[in-house]
């Protein structure tokens, strides 16, 4: 299957400060990307859509101005958690979409822990 | 209600077993399922997909679908340790996004 990367795999940050979590499709051209969030013990949790070059649909709950997602690229997207808190600690894991359904590829996930 | 129901398990079976996994879904419009299994911390990777009613064979997993039922299947025949996961059943919506079910836990014991 088609990798998708994510970096950091993992990031420890303060409360209040802001943390950029990177996807990239390496071997197809992502139509859409998706941002997942996954607590302990629970099912993926979908937190908003993006296609390139158009701004991201948030789920509804997720707060845009606190999970900032960019597409700027087939290949690129990023999700900045700004001012983050301690509840915002997650596993996010990205996923990236070719031309079909089939073609939907998760990246590794970044686990965040806010102190 | 969510749009796709598991039951969360844990499902156990001992090892060289058939391991059933079910899944329902209420939106009739869904014609596009797939199941994902994913390791405790880590993250989905796809094992079938299925568009068709009947079954789906590839390898030891067949997956099965009955749209008049509104249920989708996997099962994995000959199990083994190494299949102790959660199993993710995914169909797609009006908008074409998958939308996933809360995952069945699956123990194979030795």
């Amino acid at each position: 299957g088609a990798v998708v990367s994510q970096h950091p795999s993992w990031v420890i940050c303060k409360s209040g400060t802001s943390v950029k979590i990177e996807c990239r499709s390496l071997d197809f051209q992502a139509t859409t990307m998706f941002w997942y969030r996954q607590f302990p013990k629970q099912s993926l949790m979908l937190m908003a859509t993006s296609n390139e070059g158009s701004k991201a649909t948030y789920e509804q709950g997720v707060e845009k101005d606190k999970f900032l997602i960019n597409h700027a690229s087939l290949t690129l997207s990023t999700l900045t958690v700004t001012s983050a808190h301690p509840e915002d600690s997650s596993f996010y894991i990205c996923s990236a979409r070719g031309t079909s359904l089939s073609e939907q590829y998760f990246g590794p996930g970044t686990r965040l822990t806010v102190t | 209600q969510k749009e796709v129901e598991q039951n969360s398990g844990p499902l156990s079976v001992p090892e060289g077993a058939i391991a059933s996994l079910n899944c329902t879904y209420s939106d009739r419009g869904s014609q596009s399922f797939f199941w994902y299994r994913q390791y405790s911390g880590k993250s989905p990777e796809l094992i079938m997909f299925i568009y068709s009613n009947g079954d789906k064979e590839d390898g030891r997993f067949t997956a099965q679908l009955n749209k008049a039922s509104q249920y989708v299947s996997l099962l994995i025949r000959d199990s083994q340790p190494s299949d102790s996961a959660t199993y993710l059943c995914a169909g797609n919506n009006a908008g074409n996004m998958l939308t996933f079910g809360g995952g069945t836990r699956l123990m194979v014991k030795p």
